[in-house]
């Protein structure tokens, strides 16, 4: 299976902050990428796909870089709505794999 | 609008078995490819199965293979998820998801998820 490591697992930022998240692969996973976002109690939701594509009605604060084994998604200036957690997944084979996520909290 | 509605989960014994529904409305639910991911409390998301829009093709994570079954019925625009031989480590928020598909292909990623179904693994 592909391991997907995602650091930080935690991170504390302020709204306005530039915030990254980075993942990695274990393998290179082209640009099959994908991120969301998770609030608690609540489904994740989706904001990136193929690795740099906005998904519709998402904020441009958010973007998504990267390809083979190395990804980010940066939040460019960090809004109060968007203290969460953030997971990526991989889905380059037929064996879908999730990061381990990270919750990003108010400093 | 779409939506994704789970049914089905609760308490269930080791080695036990339980069957979840994720009725679809507001899509050509034919036309979609499914999933069904879980999260273990305070963990991460899992993906643990999925099919194609026909039904024909389906896949899953190693550690459900041989106790977990993925169907579909079209007609009934429902997903399902049949659960035998549970486990404690089964213990998660289960959700359907449903996978972006064009005319022409399936684009690889969830951009509808259902509200959840908890099922809990203990004696």
């Amino acid at each position: 299976d592909i391991q997907m490591t995602q650091s930080p697992s935690s991170l504390s930022a302020s709204v306005g902050d530039r915030v990254t998240i980075t993942c990695r692969a274990s393998q290179s996973i082209s640009n099959y990428l994908n991120w969301y976002q998770q609030k608690p109690g609540k489904a994740p939701k989706l904001l990136i796909y193929s690795a740099s594509s906005l998904h519709g009605g998402v904020p441009s604060r958010f973007s998504g870089s990267g390809s083979g084994t190395d990804f980010t998604l940066t939040i460019s200036s960090l809004q109060p709505g968007d203290f969460a957690t953030y997971h990526c997944q991989q889905t380059y084979n037929s064996l879908w794999t999730f990061g381990h996520g990270t919750k990003v909290e108010i400093k | 609008e779409v939506q994704l509605l789970e049914s089905g989960g609760g308490l269930v014994q080791p080695g036990g078995s339980l069957r979840l529904s994720c009725a679809a409305s507001g899509f050509t639910f034919s036309n979609y490819a499914m999933s069904w991911v879980r999260q273990a409390p305070g963990k991460g998301l899992e993906w643990v199965s999925a099919i194609s829009p026909d039904g024909v093709n389906t896949y899953y994570t190693d550690s459900v293979k041989g106790r977990f079954t993925i169907s579909r019925d079209n007609s009934k625009v429902t997903l399902y998820l049949q659960m035998n031989s549970l486990r404690a480590e089964d213990t998660a928020v289960y959700y359907c998801a449903r996978e972006y598909c064009s005319s022409t292909y399936c684009h690889r990623y969830f951009d509808y998820w259902g509200q959840g179904s908890l099922v809990t693994v203990s004696s």
